[in-house]
């Protein structure tokens, strides 16, 4: 059972488009991250939300948390080709963590 | 400078071969876990220790195997690697604080099986 569903799965866009990816579940979690990953490299961390309604920028990506801390979006402006990448959102159980299934971007110049 | 650091990077190994990757951490961070990731697909967890608790997940294969000797360092191994284990495994770990619970990964090691 996944527990977190993300969309879209895949995404190839122009250079310069804004994006929008989701992050859905009917759990609660107690923070929820997001990642970046590029081909042979382990996920790095963008963010982490904690507080349910929060907004977080990191510059050109608006990353936020929803109200009852079930789900959550990440929002690309004017995408660049090094923005391309394998996009993860992570909800925190106790111990562990459930993953989307992630969002392949890849943005064309 | 790397927080969790794996060794190595690549791995090739044959069928049938043990194998061990490693993961050492500077973060003290006391829950460590092991994923397998296919590839661009989200991390699958195999494992993970609560300090030297360990806790497997239950359609983990019982060809993977994993040591935790101290806070700093985990182990996976690999007992009989088929064509089917050939992936990214990633380590990673978590803070201990319960209501911002974040995870630092490693920059994996991709296994290779001929």
């Amino acid at each position: 059972t996944q527990l977190l569903e993300q969309s879209p799965q895949f995404l190839s866009i122009q250079e310069g488009e804004n994006l929008t990816v989701y992050c859905n579940s009917s759990s609660v979690f107690s923070s929820l991250q997001w990642y970046r990953q590029e081909p042979g490299e382990g996920p790095v961390l963008l963010v982490t939300v904690v507080t349910g309604g929060e907004v977080k920028k990191l510059k050109r990506l608006t990353f936020q948390f929803g109200d009852a801390r079930k789900d959550s979006s990440l929002h690309i402006t004017a995408a660049q080709p090094g923005d391309t990448g394998l996009y993860l959102c992570a909800g925190a159980g106790n111990f562990k963590f459930y993953f989307g299934s992630g969002t392949k971007l890849n943005v064309k110049p | 400078d790397a927080m969790v650091i794996q060794n190595p990077r690549y791995q090739v190994t044959q069928f049938g071969k043990p194998v061990t990757l490693s993961c050492s951490q500077t973060l003290n961070h006391n829950v460590m876990y092991w994923y397998q990731q296919k590839s661009s697909q989200a991390p699958k967890l195999l494992f993970h220790y609560y300090d030297k608790d360990f806790n497997n997940e239950a359609d983990t294969p019982d060809n993977f195997q994993s040591r935790r000797p101290n806070t700093s360092f985990c182990f996976l191994d690999i007992r009989s690697p088929g064509l089917g284990d050939a992936a990214m495994y990633l380590c990673a770990t978590s803070s201990p604080r319960a209501n911002k619970r974040i995870q630092y990964f490693g920059a994996g090691t991709r296994l290779s099986v001929l």
